[in-house]
């Protein structure tokens, strides 16, 4: 079973900054996941990709394959971006293939 | 086109009680999952269908959990007899591929949060 670790688990950062979130997983993968959710609020699919690199916006995320690492940044960090970032990692198979990371609580303070 | 429904947004019974939880998927989607999420555990996966078959229902706690899928476009989870540890948030998600959770984008809903005093 895919074991996929999120650092760092908690974040406070001022409005403005330039905000990195990691994720590592031990099994190779088909594709990665990153999920945003808003406190008491419904969960967003951020982004799929399966390497290089992919940009929204303010977000951007990065993925090694080699290294089994993605990284999610956001830039001109925001008091809206506050939220829980939950990466999930994809091996395929069947029920078992997604493993969630445990989420890193983004708190951006004006 | 509006994106996966749930209902109810909140839901508080007491021991003992049935509780059934709806999802209407995205239209077009032919996978459609079951997530519960807790602080403890975060999101596990309980049941999925894909074509409204039931592939995996390997997460689901026990028997007191049931969900079906009648047609395309509505699931019911259900919990009888409640008890309070089933209290969480309960996710219902669908995405336009058949076939796992994590092979497509996954397109959720806002969640049905669950107390079970």
């Amino acid at each position: 079973k895919n074991e996929v670790e999120q650092s760092p688990q908690n974040l406070t950062a001022q409005e403005g900054e330039f905000i990195t979130i990691n994720c590592s997983y031990s099994v190779g993968i088909s594709a990665l996941h990153w999920l945003q959710q808003h406190p008491g609020g419904g969960i967003v699919s951020l982004f799929m990709l399966s390497s290089g690199k992919k940009k929204h916006g303010r977000l951007i995320a990065t993925i090694n394959i080699q290294e089994k690492h993605s990284s999610l940044h956001i830039t001109a960090s925001h008091p809206r971006d506050s939220a829980v970032y939950i990466c999930a990692a994809y091996s395929g198979g069947g029920a078992d293939g997604l493993t969630f990371g445990k989420g890193t609580h983004l708190i951006i303070q004006p | 086109d509006a994106g996966v429904i749930q209902s109810p947004r909140h839901e508080v019974t007491e021991m003992g009680q049935e509780v059934t939880l709806r999802c209407k998927p995205i239209s077009g989607h032919n996978s459609l999952f079951w997530y519960r999420q807790t602080m403890m555990r975060g999101l596990e996966l309980l049941i999925y269908f894909n074509n409204n078959v039931p592939i995996d229902d390997s997460g689901m706690p026990e028997d007191r959990f049931s969900a079906k899928m009648p047609n395309a476009s509505f699931s019911t989870l259900k919990i009888q007899p409640s008890e309070p540890r089933d209290s969480a948030v309960y996710f219902c998600a669908s995405n336009p591929l058949a076939g796992p959770p994590g092979g497509g984008e996954l397109f959720f809903g806002e969640g049905s949060r669950l107390t079970v005093l």
